[in-house]
């Protein structure tokens, strides 16, 4: 498709599992970032990857949070132990690069319930 | 660190009013401003961008200018519709360095006929 896709849309869990979110940035786009935003906040910063490489994961929250990118396109974020104030949207973005002011280009979110 | 603060919704306004949407932010530097809108259902898309100051991005009918002087980035609309509904979010990106984007935290807008 011509946009960021994330799957799932939604997903509820239980406390204590484990979670996985897909992010298929734009073709060609190095650069991806994750994002979380909670019920009535803007998006936060969570990790950012210049290709396969986490570049800066200094807004991922605790060591329950994890995400990878193995070949460059496509990301993974990884939450274990769920708990409830992990409920969320989980944003991801893409853009052609980093560094030269390009557009960011933002997914429909995958929201995550975790009862 | 960086922040944005922009005023709380929501906002309610007839058709054809004027629209005026606050945001004032804290950042070293100069930071590039952007206004972003989540239409419902939707992902957030980029509605207009400064990069400089006295900037003025402006798209759809919305303008804000960069006003260092006040550190403010008001969005405006002479003339909203109904189809302009949405949260929009005030956010910069620090100069210098990668694309992390600082977001406020939205406000709503609902437009009635």
């Amino acid at each position: 498709g011509a946009g960021v896709s994330q799957t799932p849309s939604n997903k509820v869990t239980e406390k204590g599992k484990y979670v996985e979110l897909r992010c298929d940035p734009i073709s060609g786009h190095t650069a991806l970032y994750w994002y979380r935003q909670s019920l009535g906040q803007g998006p936060e910063f969570l990790i950012y990857f210049q290709g396969t490489g986490a570049a800066d994961d200094s807004g991922l929250p605790n060591d329950r949070f994890f995400a990878v990118r193995p070949e460059g396109s496509v990301s993974t974020l990884k939450i274990q132990r769920t708990e409830r104030g992990d409920s969320a949207v989980y944003l991801c973005a893409s853009s052609l690069d980093a560094y030269s002011g390009n557009t960011i280009y933002f997914g429909e979110g995958s929201w995550l319930t975790v009862v | 660190g960086d922040s944005v603060t922009q005023m709380e919704g929501p906002v309610t306004l007839s058709e054809e009013a004027f629209l005026t949407i606050n945001c004032t932010y804290t950042a070293t530097g100069y930071p590039s401003l952007f206004w972003y809108v989540q239409y419902p259902g939707e992902g957030l898309q980029l509605l207009l961008k400064a990069t400089k100051a006295d900037d003025k991005g402006s798209n759809k009918g919305f303008e804000a200018t960069y006003r260092k002087e006040t550190t403010s980035f008001h969005l405006e609309k002479g003339s909203v519709q109904v189809s302009d509904s949405a949260v929009y979010f005030c956010a910069l990106i620090h100069s210098g360095g990668y694309q992390k984007v600082t977001f406020g935290t939205g406000t709503k807008l609902q437009v009635i006929p």
